[in-house]
Order: C-alpha cells, then sequence, then structure tokens
C-alpha cells in the first residue's frame, strides 16, 4: 500500500536556506493532507494541513502547496533552523476511512549551522 | 499544553504472552487511535476509535488485538498472543474533529517481543 510516497529519504540544508520536503499520493479522494515532524523517542508532532480544495496554507515559516493534478504536495521551510533537523512524515485522510491517517515513509531534514 | 500520555514508555515481553498499553488522550478529544512503527518502515494506522466502538481498522489489525476505553479516561490496546513481528513503537493519538486539524501523539511505547 503505497498511497502516500516521499521519495527523498533525507535531505541536508544550510541553515537560513529553504527546505523543501516532497511528497506524493495516488489516493485523488484524500481529504485532506498533513506535514508531521518526529524526533527519536517521540510521538510526531503536528506542523500544518491543507484541505485538498486549497493550493497553498501558511503558519509561520512553514507553507505546505499542494497541486492536485500532479498529485504532490510539499512543506517549505524558510528560513531553516538547526532545530528543525528532525524526520518529516507526510500523511493524508480521508472522512470516509474513520480519520485514519496515511503516511509517507519520511524524509529525515538536516539543517548544518 | 494538553498530551497524550502512553505508559509504560518500554516494554519487553516474551512470545506468546498478552500485554496491554496504556494511553490517555487529551480529556476534550473524541476521536482515538493506536499505530505503529516498526523499526525503519512507515508509521501505521492500526485502528480508530470514536463513541465507543471501533470506526475503522485496518489489515494489521486482526483478531489478536483489541481496543478498550475502560473508564472514559483510559483508552488501552491488547495484544492477546504476542509475536515477534509485533515489535515496534506502538503510539496512541487524540484528536477534536476527526484528524483533519491533526492529532496530537503520545511519545509511544516500545514493544519487544523476545
Amino acid at each position: 500500500d503505497q498511497q502516500v510516497k516521499q521519495n527523498s529519504p533525507s535531505l541536508s540544508v544550510q541553515e537560513g536556506r529553504i527546505s523543501i520536503l516532497n511528497c506524493d499520493y495516488t489516493n485523488s479522494m484524500f481529504d485532506y493532507f498533513l506535514w508531521y515532524k518526529k524526533y527519536p523517542a517521540e510521538g510526531p508532532t503536528f506542523l500544518i494541513s491543507i484541505s485538498s480544495i486549497k493550493d497553498k496554507n501558511e503558519d509561520g515559516r512553514f507553507t505546505v502547496f499542494l497541486n492536485k493534478s500532479a498529485k504532490h504536495l510539499s512543506l517549505h521551510i524558510v528560513p531553516s533552523q538547526p532545530g528543525d533537523s528532525a524526520v518529516y512524515f507526510c500523511a493524508a485522510l480521508s472522512y470516509n476511512q474513520g480519520g485514519k491517517l496515511i503516511f509517507g515513509q519520511g524524509t529525515e531534514l538536516s539543517v548544518k549551522p | 499544553e494538553p498530551e497524550v500520555t502512553q505508559t509504560p514508555s518500554h516494554q519487553v515481553t516474551q512470545m506468546g504472552q498478552e500485554v496491554i498499553l496504556r494511553c490517555v488522550p487529551i480529556s476534550n478529544h473524541l476521536y482515538f487511535y493506536w499505530y505503529r512503527q516498526i523499526l525503519g518502515q512507515k508509521v501505521e494506522f492500526l485502528v480508530s476509535f470514536y463513541n465507543n466502538e471501533i470506526s475503522e481498522k485496518s489489515e494489521i489489525f486482526d483478531d489478536q488485538f483489541s481496543v478498550e476505553r475502560p473508564d472514559g479516561s483510559n483508552f488501552t490496546l491488547k495484544i492477546r498472543s504476542t509475536k515477534l513481528e509485533d515489535s515496534a513503537m506502538y503510539f496512541c493519538a487524540s484528536s477534536e474533529a476527526g484528524g483533519r486539524y491533526g492529532y496530537t501523539f503520545g511519545s509511544g511505547t516500545r514493544l519487544t517481543v523476545v
């Protein structure tokens, strides 16, 4: 079941620059897309979400873009900070499936000072 | 900030034994979930629970698994006869609105089956 895919297992970015994390999906019936951040030995922490009827949502340094025709979304972090270093998971939700999240494999972001 | 609390943080059990993983969701949340992450793999949905019943479950959630909300504050996951492949991090989560504004996850229970 590869409905949500993050094809880059890792990304390294210089502090102050932009981090772009990508995610692709196959199911056009998803209603919401979410990004989570995870540190080792902790649970995922919700970052930002976007409804399937929108194409952009911004919250501080974090912006999520949704391209429905390409079934692609991306998370932009600008400026990147060393504290942003973590694993980022893309997830998708469909209301008719009990609110379950389908996660991608995650991308490990490393922000170097 | 309200949080989801999971206990224990680490559980080691013998194959074939029963384990109960415990969670205290955020008090005004109505939707509860269990997820797991096998080492090096993605986070996988197990089960969602709303209005005192299971609303959705995955193929992983077979007859050896069960969930319960015994007292209005705790939410438990029971694995009846553990197998080696049940070794994973198990995350409990809760949400107000069915997940579209994000869930709050607990820190997880690391289950090791030996």
